[in-house]
């Protein structure tokens, strides 16, 4: 068992929907969570960094951790076809410096 | 630019040569990150640099591997004799590394193709 596990996708909604991309983990020493938007050919792009649990809101993103679950969220409102990307959720032991990462959710948004 | 720069963007050699890869991370940076991502494997870590302490090796996943950080700047992960499953992205990033679990900023990768 991977120690994040993300569904991959592909995942297609229209425009100006709400998106919510999930993760699961079972590292209970993840303290720090992250989520990472990569477009193809491209490195990933830190959208969100969050420590322990509650929520945490930037624009039109929101990330929710809640460690009772070991359940990690990315909601995106109002989206954009340019928020089409592969978005990667991952996390980090407290002193450790490796990331755990996702497989990563392919998004695409319809115009 | 002010990012994680890395070379080349693409890579193609054949199986057996060794290939060199070079990170040139955020100015004033002090940690150094190399991942590998791969299709079925997502994004693995390989080895980690903090300014004069030794590396983290502990995701190189053979003897085939190595990474050096010369002047605590510019890295350069080695791969010997290359075999058809090191066709892979690799990545770096950097962060500030003065505390740790600091976010961590990626290059764009160099794609290795070995055939």
């Amino acid at each position: 068992q991977k120690e994040v596990e993300q569904d991959p996708g592909p995942l297609s909604v229209p425009e100006g929907a709400i998106v919510s991309l999930n993760c699961t983990y079972s590292n209970s020493a993840f303290q720090y969570f992250m989520w990472y938007r990569q477009y193809s050919r491209k490195g990933p792009e830190l959208l969100m960094y969050t420590y322990s649990s509650g929520n945490k809101e930037d624009g039109r993103f929101t990330a929710q951790v809640d460690k009772s679950s070991k359940y990690i969220s990315l909601f995106i409102r109002d989206s954009q076809p340019s928020d089409s990307a592969t978005y990667l959720c991952g996390g980090m032991v407290q002193g450790a410096q490796k990331l755990v990462f996702g497989q990563g959710t392919r998004l695409t948004i319809n115009p | 630019g002010a990012g994680v720069s890395q070379s080349p963007s693409n890579k193609v050699t054949e199986k057996g040569k060794d290939v060199e890869l070079r990170c040139d991370p955020i100015s004033g940076h002090t940690a150094l990150y190399w991942y590998r991502q791969s299709l079925g494997q997502g994004l693995e870590f390989l080895i980690y640099f903090q300014g004069n302490s030794a590396p983290d090796k502990s995701g190189l996943p053979s003897d085939r591997f190595s990474a050096e950080r010369t002047g605590g700047s510019v890295s350069t992960l080695t791969i010997q004799r290359t075999q058809q499953e090191d066709s892979a992205v690799y990545l770096c990033a950097s962060s500030l590394g003065d505390t740790t679990n600091q976010p961590q900023h990626f290059g764009d990768g160099t794609r290795l193709s070995i055939l």
